[in-house]
């Protein structure tokens, strides 16, 4: 199993670019989460999903988008970089997760390093 | 201003030494959960707590939810240089999942 993946792992983007972010696991887990690392403010969750076809906005969701066609992938579109968009962005899974009052332990990608000029 | 406050922000010991780091918040928590993050890596899961004033071990590391299930611990013993990292902790409940902003411990050969 390769867990979860990421990819890029660093990206550089222009102010007003837009891309995606990509995030892929193999262990056949319901739930999907994005989360932004900034220093000295730990990670925030973006936008998590419980399930194909089903998404919810976390704590900072403005600015980004996504969506949860399969399972096994769920991506991260900014579709106007802004250079308060550099971070390091985290794909994390678990088979269930704390919307269902499940403790499943949570497996964390490795992360793409965005910078926005 | 962060839900979670960890403390302290850094620390720095000799091998050996015992330490403990905490995570206190002004808000009740369904479960809590410790993790540990070297640098360039996703964090990785020590422990989750769920019922107030639990205990768990995990070799060194002792943790503990406190009574009203609002703050946590992480205790280690005779500290090795293998324990350096980030250690955050986590809290959730149903609508939300909120970490804190970590301890950097680094721990001296």
């Amino acid at each position: 199993n390769a867990g979860v993946t990421q990819t890029p792992k660093f990206q550089v983007l222009k102010t007003g670019q837009s891309m995606t972010l990509q995030c892929a696991q193999d262990m056949n887990h319901e739930y999907m989460s994005w989360y932004r690392q900034d220093p000295g403010m730990g990670l925030r969750l973006i936008h998590y999903s419980v399930g194909a076809g089903i998404t919810d906005q976390g704590e900072v969701p403005n600015g980004y988008n996504v969506s949860r066609s399969t399972t096994e992938d769920f991506p991260l579109r900014l579709l106007s970089a802004a250079p308060s968009q550099t971070s390091v962005y985290f794909c994390a899974s678990s088979s269930r997760g704390w919307a269902s009052g499940a403790t499943d332990t949570q497996y964390f990608g490795p992360g793409t390093r965005l910078t926005v000029l | 201003t962060q839900l979670l406050e960890q403390s302290p922000q850094f620390l720095s010991i000799q091998e050996g030494e015992n330490l403990t780091v905490y995570c206190n918040s002004s808000s009740v928590f369904s479960s809590l959960q410790w993790y540990r993050q070297e640098p360039g890596e996703g964090p990785v899961l020590l422990v989750t707590v769920v019922t107030g004033g639990e205990v768990k071990k995990l070799k060194r590391l002792t943790f503990q939810f406190g009574d009203a299930r609002k703050d946590s611990s992480l205790h280690i013993t005779a500290a090795q240089p293998g324990d350096t990292g980030l250690y955050l902790c986590a809290g959730a409940n149903p609508d939300d999942m909120r970490f804190g902003a970590g301890t950097r411990l680094t721990v001296k050969p």
